[in-house]
């Protein structure tokens, strides 16, 4: 299993471009979540998604959108980007039932310009 | 809502020293307790967890940490570490009971634990 699958590693973007991060699982599990990381602040939810077609905010989706038409895939939006969206994004599974284990992918960074 | 309080945000020790890093947490309603680690320019990966049973957990590095409900803590400790236990580690809650909140964790800020040799 490749477990939790980031693209890109690192990406440069200009203030109002917008981008796509590329999530997938191959451990066909139902919960799928989107972080950010800042530094000195810990990780804040984005989005999560509980199985595919059903999605909802977590603490800070404001400026993303995210959408779970498969279990494998859980992409993340960016629309207009802003420098305040500078940061490493982090992709993470876990499957229904006992356990409680998120798995965790290798991040993206970002930096808005 | 819950939240989580890690009071160092950094903890340089030498090697083989002890080490503790602290976490308490708020919350209304039960919690799973969870302590993760960050290896540079990696993601996060599960270092122990409490969800019940013995308030004593262990991982397979060392490293173990115990629930104290009374004072809601969870700190985590290494009676002796290793220049490769450098990371940063963060502590996290999932609360047990309230519709959305049942399936995402609330991280702390994080602690960055240096050893030197």
């Amino acid at each position: 299993n490749a477990g939790v699958t980031q693209t890109p590693k690192f990406r440069i973007l200009k203030i109002g471009q917008s981008m796509t991060l590329q999530c997938t699982q191959d451990m066909n599990h139902n919960y799928m979540y989107w972080y950010r990381q800042d530094p000195g602040m810990g990780l804040k939810l984005i989005y999560y998604s509980v199985g595919a077609g059903i999605t909802d905010k977590g603490e800070v989706p404001n400026g993303y959108n995210v959408s779970r038409s498969t279990t494998e895939d859980f992409p993340l939006r960016l629309e207009l980007a802003a420098p305040s969206q500078t940061s490493v994004y982090f992709c993470a599974s876990r499957p229904a039932g006992g356990g409680e284990t998120q798995y965790f992918g290798p991040g993206t960074r970002l930096l808005v310009l | 809502a819950q939240s989580v309080t890690q009071l160092d945000s950094q903890v340089p020790v030498f090697e083989e020293a002890p080490v503790e890093l602290r976490c308490n947490y708020s919350s209304s309603v039960s919690v799973y307790l969870f302590w993760y680690v960050q290896y540079p320019n990696q993601g996060l990966q599960l270092l122990l967890k409490y969800l019940s049973g013995s308030t004593l957990v262990e991982s397979i590095n060392g490293f173990e940490a115990e629930f104290n409900k009374s004072q809601t803590s969870f700190h985590l400790r290494k009676p002796s570490v290793h220049i490769s236990d450098t990371a940063e580690y963060f502590c996290a809650v999932r609360a047990l009971f309230g519709g959305g909140s049942n399936y995402k964790l609330t991280f702390g800020k994080g602690t960055l634990l240096t050893v030197n040799p």
